[in-house]
């Protein structure tokens, strides 16, 4: 099982510039999630998704969209990159009603200059 | 008053020592309580969830108090391997019940440094 894969590991955007992060699970899992980790603070949710075909704002969904067509891959894109979004991306994904263990990918570490 | 607030750190502690660490929640009606290891530049992972009778795992303990809203995590005998920061993650109950039960609400972490 490679659980959840983010491609890229590292990625340096020009401002204005778009791109997709992609996410992928292996583990059959409902729910997806995306945070962004800026340094010294903790994750924060931009989007989320129960199910494919169903996707949600988190807490910072601006300047982000998203979109779940299948179970297993849930993609985060970027449109008009500002410095801003500068993090580093993580995807998670959890299985439903359990303990809520979430369980993450190795994360995507964007700067835009 | 943040949904989830820890000591700030770092937490600079010799191997073998016993070390706390303390979290607040503002959300009275919060579901469930984990703590997650994240190792520098690598993802969270899931250390332990918090039971209101307390639970251990190994020479971790973790201690909750609904009335306080307060979640501690005590790791005995520290080793080197230990370094990481820790974060105090938290479930809300949402009010409709919907897709986003299962959200977790992540505090800033503490880092600790185990040194020999």
């Amino acid at each position: 099982n490679a659980g959840v894969t983010q491609t890229p590991k590292f990625r340096i955007l020009k401002i204005g510039q778009s791109m997709t992060l992609q996410c992928t699970q292996d583990m059959n899992h409902n729910y997806m999630y995306w945070y962004r980790q800026d340094p010294g603070m903790g994750l924060k949710l931009i989007y989320y998704s129960v199910g494919a075909g169903i996707t949600d704002k988190g807490e910072v969904p601006n300047g982000y969209n998203v979109s779940r067509s299948t179970t297993e891959d849930f993609p985060l894109r970027l449109e008009l990159a500002a410095p801003s979004q500068t993090s580093v991306y993580f995807c998670a994904s959890r299985e439903v009603g359990g303990l809520y263990e979430q369980y993450f990918g190795p994360g995507t570490r964007l700067t835009v200059t | 008053r943040k949904e989830v607030e820890q000591d700030p750190g770092p937490f600079n502690v010799p191997e073998g020592a016993t070390v706390a660490f303390n979290c607040t929640y503002s959300n009275s009606a919060s579901q469930s309580f984990f703590w997650y290891r994240q190792d520098c530049r690598k993802e969270p992972k899931l250390l332990m969830s918090v039971y209101s009778s307390g639970n251990e795992d190994g020479r971790f303990t973790a201690q909750l108090n609904r009335a306080s809203q307060y979640i501690s995590l005590l790791i005995r005998d520290s080793k080197l391997s230990d370094s990481a920061t820790y974060l105090c993650v938290v479930t809300p109950r949402p009010v409709n019940y919907g897709g986003s039960q299962g959200n977790l609400i992540f505090g800033k972490g503490t880092k600790l440094s185990v040194k020999p």
